[in-house]
């Protein structure tokens, strides 16, 4: 079974610092991508990093990393200089390469407080 | 560009009516993904659509169908409605070697 979990259903942080979201998955396939999505109270899914699996270099845009260890299958997410902005749910997903359906974990509700 | 768009934006119904949802993807994309985003959980994949045919489908029951017109717009219709499916429906659109963009959902509420 393809699965990804997220075991912190919330997280806080204070404005400017940094946190990190945790997300596990599993699967046997060998190709595929990993994404971390945001979701604000708008409740438009935002499409935040991507990590194809075959490369080792961890993805970075901006003040977003991640760190990803596909022998453990662990992808996570480290949210730098938080920003008041960044309050949103968080989901983990995967897709793999010859299909276009995302699976997505039970998502970790972010809130950064001034 | 609009992005993705979805009508309408709130929706309630009663037990054992029909429903349908209707998805705008963004300009230039052809496949079409709904999702059930049940209250306090991650997206389900419900099926997608590309060239007007189902090309995937998730573990949901036949009660959910959909269609994709000549122009990738897109609808989702659920039949004999359960209290089970109020949920928020998300709309994601794509073309080839492109990141799914989603919609602003529609939630709906079964009474």
């Amino acid at each position: 079974a393809q699965t990804v979990t997220q075991s912190q259903p919330e997280m806080s942080v204070q404005e400017a610092e940094t946190v990190t979201l945790s997300c596990t998955y599993d699967t046997s396939e060998s190709n595929y991508y990993l994404f971390w999505y945001k979701q604000p109270p708008s409740r438009q899914m935002i499409l935040v990093i991507r990590q194809e699996a075959y490369k080792q270099q961890n993805a970075t845009e901006n003040r977003f990393s991640v760190n990803f260890q596909k022998a453990a299958k662990s992808f996570s997410l480290k949210i730098s200089d938080s920003q008041l902005g960044d309050t949103a749910m968080y989901f983990c997903a995967f897709i793999f390469y010859n299909t276009d359906k995302l699976i997505f974990g039970t998502g970790t509700r972010l809130q950064v407080f001034p | 560009d609009a992005g993705v768009t979805q009508s309408p934006t709130h929706l309630i119904k009663t037990r054992g009516q029909q429903v349908t949802l209707r998805c705008s993807p963004k300009s230039g994309h052809d496949t079409v993904s709904w999702y059930q985003q049940a209250l306090g959980q991650g997206p389900q994949f419900i099926f997608q659509y590309y060239e007007e045919e189902e090309r995937q489908r998730g573990n949901f029951p036949d009660r959910f169908s959909g269609h994709q017109f000549p122009n990738y717009s897109s609808e989702l219709n659920v039949n004999a409605l359960l209290l089970g499916d109020s949920a928020l429906y998300l709309c994601a659109s794509q073309t080839e070697n492109t990141e799914a963009f989603f919609g602003q959902g529609t939630r709906l509420t079964v009474v």
